[in-house]
């Protein structure tokens, strides 16, 4: 099992251009969660999502952030028009249920706008 | 509203010392604990969590609500302790408990 997997690893975008971010979750997980460590801080809770369905985007900021989890696929997390202030570290996680409980990190993308 | 603070940012002890990173959390229900551990190019791995009780790599956190802490704790620091630990609180949102709020990390460093 080869866990929860991101890529890219580091992602270099220049301000105006998008961002994409893949998550491909742990087999038999069909929950998955999107963080966002901004330098210094903590991980922030952004958008968690099941198989076609987003539960709770509370998290995520109202413009140029998106998320989706397709049927067939890894989850997709999508950031339009990148300004410097979206530079940071984007961790998912997967569980098999509705529980942090069960949670498998992934090891992140390192997103740098420049 | 959920808060986590972990008052350390640096921690630094010897080999052989004891070690307790802090973590202070702010939730007006019942909370579940965690201490999540982050080695250095590695994901983040959970370590423990309150409701186990258990003792994972020496380590222990033992959680007091009254005075709202979950501090972890190692009688004797290792090097390969040298890591980023983070303290997270699950709290039920819907019914659910699958939202982690982290605390801002403490780095620890055992020197030999």
């Amino acid at each position: 099992n080869a866990g929860v997997m991101q890529n890219p690893r580091h992602l270099v975008r220049r301000r105006g251009q998008e961002a994409r971010l893949r998550c491909s979750p742990m087999k038999g997980h069909s929950h998955v969660y999107w963080y966002r460590q901004l330098p210094e801080e903590g991980l922030k809770f952004m958008v968690y999502l099941q198989k076609e369905n987003i539960i709770d985007e509370s998290g995520m900021p109202k413009e140029r952030f998106s998320a989706e989890f397709p049927k067939e696929g890894p989850s997709i997390l999508r950031i339009q028009q990148v300004v410097r202030g979206d530079s940071a570290a984007y961790f998912c996680a997967s569980s098999r249920d509705r529980s942090s409980y069960g949670y498998t990190f992934g090891s992140g993308t390192r997103l740098t706008v420049v | 509203a959920q808060r986590v603070t972990q008052p350390e940012k640096l921690l630094s002890v010897f080999k052989g010392a004891p070690v307790e990173l802090k973590c202070n959390y702010s939730y007006s229900g019942s909370p579940e604990l965690f201490w999540y551990v982050q080695y250095s190019r590695q994901r983040l791995q959970l370590l423990l969590r309150h409701i186990s009780r258990e003792s994972i790599k020496g380590f222990t956190a033992d959680l007091n609500k009254g005075e709202t802490s979950f501090h972890l704790k190692k009688p004797f620091a290792q090097e390969e302790d040298s890591a980023m630990y983070y303290c997270a609180l699950s709290g039920y949102s819907g019914g659910s408990n699958y939202k982690l709020t982290f605390g801002k990390g403490t780095l620890l460093t055992v020197n030999p």
